[in-house]
């Protein structure tokens, strides 16, 4: 079974302060994911990558970076918490190509204050 | 860009009833569909997915449709059960891409 996990369930941050997330997978995948969810507009896409230290923005990447040095850990990073970062974070990983099933994460809520 | 619709947004229906949620796509070089469910705490899980080259998948009560010329597709599930009852996201993915695009997703209640 392929295994993602996600370094914390809930976190509450302050408003300024830098936010890490952490994601591993097992599966030896070669392209992972971070997205957020918001009720009411599903998942959207904030980074991804296809392999180990390439990143490519996807549709909301302002206000996070990532980053990849390994290739089963993929870190999404908030330089600079607001409040409008407060959401459920979910990290996803798929093998090849991108066209194929996405495996996801329990998922982390952040609350920003 | 792609674009994914998803309604209803909200379904109840009553246990042994059958339920249907439909998606529509935008990009007509869309080719890999997949459905996910969401469980209460944990992530996503895909359930079935259905290719461009196939019109309709079954895998036991649960089945998608696909109308490539209407660019809509569709899951039913059939005798509904109280643990059926989740968040369900449709998805569409282009070939070649990395960017799967989700509907907003239906909460399904399925009551006893």
């Amino acid at each position: 079974d392929v295994k993602v996990t996600q370094s914390s369930r809930y976190l509450v941050k302050r408003t300024g302060e830098k936010v890490f997330l952490e994601c591993v997978q097992d599966m030896d995948h070669e392209n992972m994911f971070w997205y957020r969810q918001d009720p009411g507009l599903g998942l959207r896409l904030i980074y991804f990558s296809y392999d180990v230290k390439m990143k490519e923005k996807g549709d909301i990447p302002e206000g996070y970076s990532v980053s990849r040095e390994k290739k089963e850990r993929f870190s999404l990073i908030l330089e600079s918490a607001s409040t409008n970062q407060t959401s459920m974070y979910l990290c996803a990983s798929s093998p090849s190509t991108g066209e194929e099933t996405q495996y996801f994460g329990p998922g982390t809520r952040l609350l920003v204050l | 860009g792609e674009n994914v619709e998803q309604h209803p947004s909200t379904l109840s229906v009553q246990e042994g009833d059958s339920a249907v949620i439909k998606c529509t796509y935008s990009d007509s070089a869309s080719n890999y569909f997949p459905w996910y469910k969401q469980e209460l705490g944990k992530g996503p899980q895909l359930i079935i997915d259905i290719r461009s080259n196939v019109g309709e998948k079954k895998d036991q009560r649960i089945a998608v449709t696909l109308n490539k010329t209407a660019k809509h597709f569709s899951l039913h599930i059939t005798e509904t059960q109280p643990e059926d009852s989740a968040v369900y996201f449709c998805a569409a993915s282009i070939p070649g891409g990395f960017k799967t695009i989700f509907g907003a997703g239906t909460r399904l209640f399925v009551k006893a």
